[in-house]
């Protein structure tokens, strides 16, 4: 599977946007990009997912490059429960299995 | 609705002994997963089911670890002679048909520490 890269820290403060990047500069034609965050001591939970447009859903939107070498996940207003680790994911269309990363712990400031 | 559960939500064992851990999945969905997360890393794939078909079981660390799903619902992840580095989180997540398109719904996990 394609790796990502994304940084291992990010902070924001309370109703402000987030823009958490991810780099997938090995992605393939068929690679979904997948987004879930994980809350402490909670599952991870699913954000959202594109292929190659941008797509916005209630949580959040996802915008791609162009060249789908990088995208970035954009929390219009973060809230105190925005704070989880949040996972970039490429996922080919045939593959059913998740490889999570070690992803972005997203600090909120009051 | 109801969704995915786990069982129990916290395991101490002893070193050498066997344990098992249910994962009830959201009522419908034909495609169930176990990942693991040891302690300050991501998750890591362990077995998928889908349907009757045969599982998945790439991700399996060792002979130890075994899982069965019964009447295509519950799951049971079964770990035999327990290690030390058998701790971690261990995540049951499913999703609604193939899985290679849907999201997959995460249950709140089983915590098992081995002394």
């Amino acid at each position: 599977d394609a790796k990502t890269t994304q940084p291992n820290s990010m902070e924001s403060n309370e109703e402000e946007p987030v823009h958490l990047p991810c780099n997938h500069s090995t992605i393939s034609g068929t690679d979904y990009i997948h987004w879930y965050r994980q809350l402490p001591s909670q599952g991870p939970e699913y954000v959202i997912h594109g292929l190659t447009s941008n797509v916005n859903n209630r949580m959040a939107s996802l915008a791609i490059a162009e060249d789908r070498k990088s995208s970035t996940l954009i929390l219009h207003r973060a809230t105190l429960r925005d704070a989880a680790v949040y996972y970039c994911i490429l996922r080919r269309g045939s593959n059913y299995k998740l490889t999570f990363g070690k992803g972005t712990l997203l600090t909120v400031n009051p | 609705g109801a969704g995915v559960s786990q069982s129990p939500s916290n395991k101490v064992t002893e070193k050498g002994k066997d344990v098992e851990l249910r994962c009830d999945p959201i009522s419908g969905h034909t495609a169930l997963y176990w990942y693991r997360q040891s302690l300050g890393q991501g998750l890591e794939f362990l077995i998928y089911f889908q349907g009757n078909s045969a599982p998945d079981k790439s991700g399996l660390p060792s002979d130890r670890f075994s899982a069965e799903r019964t009447g295509g619902s519950v799951s049971t992840l079964t770990i035999q002679r327990t290690q030390q580095e058998d701790s971690a989180v261990y995540l049951c997540a499913s999703s609604g048909t193939s899985g290679s398109y849907n999201e997959q719904f995460f249950g709140p996990g089983t915590r098992l520490t081995v002394l």
